[in-house]
């Protein structure tokens, strides 16, 4: 089963406005990470986020983690046409860090022009 | 670095063929995974290697499918006899550590079954 879900499925804003998507978890943490894949390509790492942080920034990206509601946020600032891209949470397994990460469904933003 | 590469990116094969999947990490990276992604399951791990030793392969969905990871430099991921239920785009990813830490994707191989 998933771990975390991403949400809403899908997303489609004006190009220069903000994004926001959210991802819900089940299960404790050691970290979330946040990863984008564009259409028909790999999926790239965007940003790590550990459970004893609650906000993070990366350039136009900004996260926030709440392990008491188990959730995060991914929000993306003055959107681009290039952000366009399925965006996925993920998080440690039952195993903690040593185990691979369990994906949500994703998120696919589309930016319109 | 060139990063992880799969091959073939596309393979399209008839049900009962054997179909084998390679894997290449980022040299120096210390864990290797793959995932299987479908529309349907979204992306699923099928198995896990720390220092080329299978670690977990409980997402592995049936016999018909093994993992080897033969040295640190070379993995493959082999369906026998592949189904139509198979398609999916599979990935290979690449860890530095055997802990945490980001996972590098390589680009994927979609695979159809007729």
């Amino acid at each position: 089963s998933q771990q975390g879900e991403e949400d809403p499925q899908a997303l489609s804003i004006q190009e220069g406005e903000n994004a926001t998507m959210n991802c819900s978890y089940k299960t404790s943490i050691n970290n979330l990470q946040w990863y984008r894949q564009n259409s028909g390509r790999g999926l790239v790492h965007l940003i790590l986020i550990r459970s004893n942080e609650r906000e993070k920034h990366s350039g136009r990206l900004r996260v926030t983690l709440d392990t008491s509601k188990k959730s995060s946020s991914l929000l993306i600032t003055a959107s681009r046409a290039a952000d366009t891209a399925s965006y996925f949470c993920a998080t440690d397994g039952p195993g903690g860090g040593a185990d691979g990460l369990t994906f949500g469904k994703g998120t696919h933003l589309i930016i319109q022009p | 670095d060139a990063g992880v590469i799969q091959s073939p990116r596309h393979e399209v094969t008839e049900m009962g063929q054997e179909v084998t999947l390679r894997c290449k990490p980022i040299s120096g990276h210390n864990s290797l995974f793959w995932y299987r992604q479908t529309m349907m399951r979204g992306l699923e791990l099928l198995i896990y290697f720390n220092n080329n030793v299978p670690i977990d392969d409980s997402g592995m969905p049936e016999d018909r499918f093994s993992a080897k990871m033969p040295n640190a430099s070379f993995s493959t991921l082999k369906i026998q006899p592949s189904e139509p239920r198979d398609s999916a785009v599979y990935f290979c990813a690449s860890r530095l550590g055997t802990i945490a830490g980001e996972l590098f994707f390589g680009e994927g191989s979609r695979l159809t079954v007729l």
